[in-house]
C-alpha cells in the first residue's frame, strides 16, 4: 500500500541548514510536494518536484529526489526562526488519484536562536 | 487574489448532530478537495469535487458527504457526528491549467 514516512522532529540553530527527509512507497507517483503548516493555519505549498527530476532549487529551498530509494529531502538553507513549523511531504499518483495526496505525518522543525 | 476561504473557523457540535462546513476556492479553480487532519492520524483525503461532480472519495463512511455548487464552492456535510470526527477539516482547490493544490486555513470541528 501507499505510505509516506517522515521523522517527527528536527531541531536546528538559526543560520544552520535544515534537512527534512521523507520516504515514499508508490513508485508510480507523479509529483512530490512539500507543504508547511504553522500553528493554527492551513497548509502552504512550498515546492514540488516531478518524479523524473533529481533536484529542484527555489531560493533557500533545495529538493532532492532519489527515485531508486524512493527518498525525498527538503533542505532549507540559512534557517530562520520564522521557518519553525511542521513540514509535510506528500505524493500524488496518476489519473484517478488526482487530489488524493498521501501525506506523511509531518516533521516539526524547531529553530533555536 | 483571495485564497481558499473556509467557514466557519471553529464549530462545536454534539454527538449525533450534523455539521456543515463550507469552502470557496480560488477564483478560476474548478476542483475542490476535502481533507481531515485528526490528531494522531495525520492528513487523510476525504473527497474531490470537479465541475459539480464527486470524482473521488477516500476511505470514509457515507455519513461524510458533500456537494459542489455551480460557482465551484463546496460544502462538506458530516451526519451522525461521532467524537472521533473531531479534527481540522481542510479544503483545497486546484486549476486544470496549473500544478499544485492551494489549501485553506481549515475548520476546526469539535464534537462533544
Amino acid at each position: 500500500g501507499e505510505d509516506v514516512e517522515q521523522s517527527l522532529f528536527l531541531s536546528v540553530r538559526e543560520g544552520d541548514s535544515s534537512v527534512i527527509n521523507c520516504t515514499y512507497t508508490d513508485s508510480s507517483s507523479t509529483y512530490l510536494y512539500w507543504y508547511k503548516q504553522e500553528p493554527g493555519a492551513g497548509l502552504q505549498l512550498l515546492t514540488y518536484i516531478f518524479s523524473n527530476m533529481d533536484m529542484k532549487q527555489d531560493q533557500r529551498l533545495t529538493v532532492l529526489l532519489n527515485k531508486k530509494d524512493k527518498h525525498l529531502s527538503l533542505r532549507i538553507a540559512d534557517t530562520q526562526t520564522g521557518d519553525s513549523a511542521i513540514y509535510f511531504c506528500a505524493e500524488e499518483g496518476y489519473g484517478g488519484s488526482q487530489g488524493n495526496l498521501i501525506f506523511g505525518k509531518g516533521t516539526k522543525l524547531s529553530v533555536k536562536p | 487574489e483571495a485564497g481558499v476561504t473556509q467557514s466557519p473557523t471553529h464549530l462545536i457540535k454534539t454527538r449525533g448532530q450534523q455539521a456543515t462546513l463550507r469552502c470557496s476556492p480560488i477564483s478560476g479553480h474548478t476542483s475542490v478537495y476535502w481533507y481531515q487532519q485528526a490528531l494522531g492520524l495525520g492528513l487523510q483525503f476525504l473527497l474531490w469535487y470537479d465541475e459539480g461532480e464527486e470524482r473521488n472519495r477516500g476511505n470514509f463512511p457515507p455519513r461524510f458527504s458533500g456537494r459542489q455548487f455551480p460557482n465551484y464552492s463546496s460544502e462538506l456535510n458530516v451526519n451522525a457526528l461521532e467524537l472521533e470526527d473531531s479534527a481540522l477539516y481542510l479544503c483545497a482547490s486546484s486549476s486544470p491549467y496549473a500544478l499544485g493544490y492551494t489549501f485553506g486555513s481549515g475548520t476546526r470541528l469539535t464534537v462533544v
